[in-house]
């Protein structure tokens, strides 16, 4: 597609249930990255994928957060266990191979509610 | 560790009125910097990405510049309209190649008709 597309739009989960998130970079796009905003607009980096390969896990809070990337799907973020600090609005981004662009195409987000 | 300020955090301004947003990041080292709009509940708008050997890019009523130097970039609204409320944003990658972005907070911008 031309667009990012992120599922669902809004998500509401108990404290300690599970939460999956689903983003389809657009077509050609090799490079996914999932970013997590929080209160007072700060972004927060999570995971990046080239293709179905982790490119960089710095930001990830590997306990209870898990991402994928597998071929002719979308690519997916699994919380275990949420905590109410989850809640945010979780961003994917795509981009194509080309340093020094690096330009990144946003999705519409999903919006995790923990209560 | 780069970091990227945007001042002022709000700014309301009449419609019509031509406006500039401020960003400045740490570590003048960039490899390009883009500009986002940010509608409230909705995701982001890539506005303007200017390259590090850049000065400046336009793109209708919008230009931005960038002052790699100084660490500083711009981003002037000519003819500010009711349209344009939103939040602002600029973010850096962290290094070369497709890396993540790091964000400023942002401007939230209110033209009042």
């Amino acid at each position: 597609g031309e667009e990012v597309a992120q599922t669902p739009k809004h998500l509401v989960r108990g404290e300690g249930q599970k939460a999956k998130l689903y983003c389809a970079p657009i077509k050609g796009h090799s490079y996914v990255f999932w970013y997590q905003q929080v209160l007072k607009n700060e972004f927060k980096f999570l995971i990046s994928f080239q293709n179905e390969n982790v490119f960089d896990e710095t930001g990830m809070p590997k306990e209870r957060f898990s991402a994928k990337c597998l071929p002719n799907s979308p690519c997916s973020l699994e919380i275990q266990a949420t905590k109410l600090e989850d809640s945010a609005v979780y961003f994917c981004a795509s981009s194509y191979r080309g340093s020094p662009y690096n330009e990144q195409f946003f999705g519409p987000g999903t919006r995790l509610t923990v209560l | 560790k780069q970091e990227v300020t945007q001042i002022p955090a709000a700014l309301s301004v009449p419609e019509g009125e031509n406006l500039v947003l401020n960003c400045s990041f740490t570590d003048s080292a960039i490899y390009n910097l883009q500009w986002f709009r940010q509608d409230p509940g909705k995701g982001l708008t890539s506005l303007l990405l200017i390259q590090s050997s850049q000065r400046e890019q336009t793109s209708g009523r919008l230009n931005a510049s960038l002052d790699k130097s100084s660490g500083r970039s711009t981003l002037y609204i000519a003819a500010s309209q009711p349209g344009d409320s939103a939040t602002y944003l600029c973010a850096v990658p962290i290094s070369s190649g497709n890396t993540p972005l790091v964000f400023g907070k942002g401007t939230r911008l209110s033209v009042i008709a």
